[in-house]
């Protein structure tokens, strides 16, 4: 049973816009809420985390929000580049195992 | 810092064969982890060590196996291969939960 969701599997927004990717969850035991961002015929590359007891964490361009009542965390990205095209997954840990949603795959369009 | 290197990057067995896949990092992580990425199901935790000695199941572990004599190898064997092991494979290790994992570049596994 999918403990981590994204119910998306694609996403295309205007270069400048803003992108948010949603991922939803069941475990209220989850510990950290994670972003990766992979490129064809590359493994994955963390961009941002998120503590449990926060609501909000902010790196750069990259703002990750947890809903916690609603169990559910977003991705946001201002401004979008046609860089940031990639396949973005949410993952989530607990008991020293990560679990991973099925990915959103970003296209920013120039 | 070469990070976590996998090899082979490909690799095509027939069913029965078994193999290994070799992963090494060179960061002095404690954790390290091997996962499968299928198509529409994103990334399954097969297993995982928290340190040299110690192992233990994810997600999906049947049909493999692991060891972790050091704290840079973690080989993963595939006892023997089954065309529903036909997969990409990724190795990854982690300093912390919060720092997330850094992964090694794949393997794509056919078994035919």
């Amino acid at each position: 049973d999918q403990q981590v969701k994204q119910n998306s599997p694609s996403l295309s927004v205007q270069e400048g816009r803003i992108s948010i990717l949603n991922c939803d969850y069941t475990n209220s035991m989850f510990d950290y809420f994670l972003w990766y961002k992979k490129y064809p015929a590359e493994g994955p590359t963390f961009l941002i985390s998120i503590s449990s007891i926060k609501d909000k964490n902010e790196d750069g361009r990259f703002t990750v929000f947890l809903n916690k009542s609603a169990k559910h965390l977003s991705l946001h990205i201002v401004p979008s580049q046609p860089g940031d095209s990639a396949v973005y997954f949410c993952a989530a840990s607990a008991g020293n195992q990560f679990y991973f949603g099925t990915g959103t795959s970003l296209t920013v369009i120039p | 810092n070469a990070g976590v290197t996998q090899t082979p990057k490909f690799q095509v067995l027939k069913t029965g064969q078994s193999m290994t896949l070799q992963c090494a990092q060179d960061m002095n992580h404690e954790y390290m982890s091997w996962y499968r990425q299928d198509p529409g199901m994103g990334l399954r935790l097969i297993h995982y060590s928290v340190g040299a000695g110690i192992t233990d199941q994810g997600e999906v572990p049947n049909g493999y196996n692991v060891s972790r004599s050091t704290t840079e190898d973690f080989p993963l064997r595939l006892l023997s291969a089954a065309p529903s092991q036909t997969s990409v494979y990724f190795c990854a290790s982690s300093y912390r939960e919060e720092t997330g994992e850094y992964f090694g570049p794949g393997t794509r596994l056919t078994v035919t």
